[in-house]
């Protein structure tokens, strides 16, 4: 079985401030590690995706997340935010090579402070 | 590339009738499509898996005879709600997955907003 847990429903930081959004899995299989984003009365777009290549993964908008196995964590990090990033950032796992199910973490609120 | 419509974006309906919705994958096959269900500020709870050419897989304690999805083709996947109530008002989205080997790829839609009144 495979969970996500999202600490902070809720996170608010200052323009230009570091992002950090985190995320911690469950799994007992080697998974599949993503992070969404969603704007409001919209889908979800992929931020980024981890895959069992380099445990460092950049995605877009200058959002990057490291895995961690010892940690079983794959956090979200911006250097500097922008009114922009205010959104839902849900974290999400599936299992590598095996079947394609996506499970959603509860989701984080992102709050972006002038 | 890897775009994904639902349609319609929005829907009110009266308690009892039923409601089509259509994902379609609109520049690429997609041979799994998945259909979720997300209440206001929560997550998205899967509800269906839908391969083409076959029967849905429900997820636990969601009713099959309640939401029909249906799977016709590579690019359409629909999901009826029947007889629809208040209780059922959500924002529902579907992703779809392409007929390729890498499966960890899901393109999702924009979604699609019920209102049951």
């Amino acid at each position: 079985a495979q969970s996500v847990t999202q600490l902070g429903s809720h996170v608010s930081v200052s323009e230009g401030a570091l992002v950090l959004l985190r995320c911690n899995y469950s799994s007992s299989v080697p998974p599949y590690l993503f992070w969404y984003v969603q704007y409001p009365n919209q889908g979800l777009q992929l931020l980024l995706k981890y895959t069992s290549a380099a445990t460092l993964v950049k995605g877009i908008n200058g959002f990057e997340a490291e895995f961690k196995k010892s940690e079983t964590s794959f956090h979200l990090t911006k250097p500097s935010a922008h009114m922009s990033d205010a959104a839902e950032y849900f974290c999400a796992v599936s299992a590598m090579n095996r079947d394609d199910k996506i499970i959603f973490g509860k989701g984080t609120r992102l709050h972006i402070l002038p | 590339g890897a775009v994904v419509s639902q349609h319609p974006s929005w829907v009110i309906c009266k308690s009892g009738t039923s409601v089509k919705i259509e994902c379609r994958s609109l520049d690429f096959q997609a041979t799994t499509m998945f259909w979720y269900r997300q209440f206001p500020k929560q997550s998205l709870m899967l509800m269906a898996t839908s391969n083409e050419g076959s029967k849905a897989t429900y997820e636990q304690g969601v009713e099959k005879d309640k939401f029909l999805i249906n799977h016709a083709s590579l690019t359409l996947s629909t999901l009826t709600v029947t007889s629809a109530h208040p209780e059922d008002s959500s924002f529902y989205i579907c992703s779809a997955r392409p007929g390729q080997a890498n499966t960890d790829t899901q393109y999702f839609g924009p979604g699609t907003r019920l209102t049951v009144l």
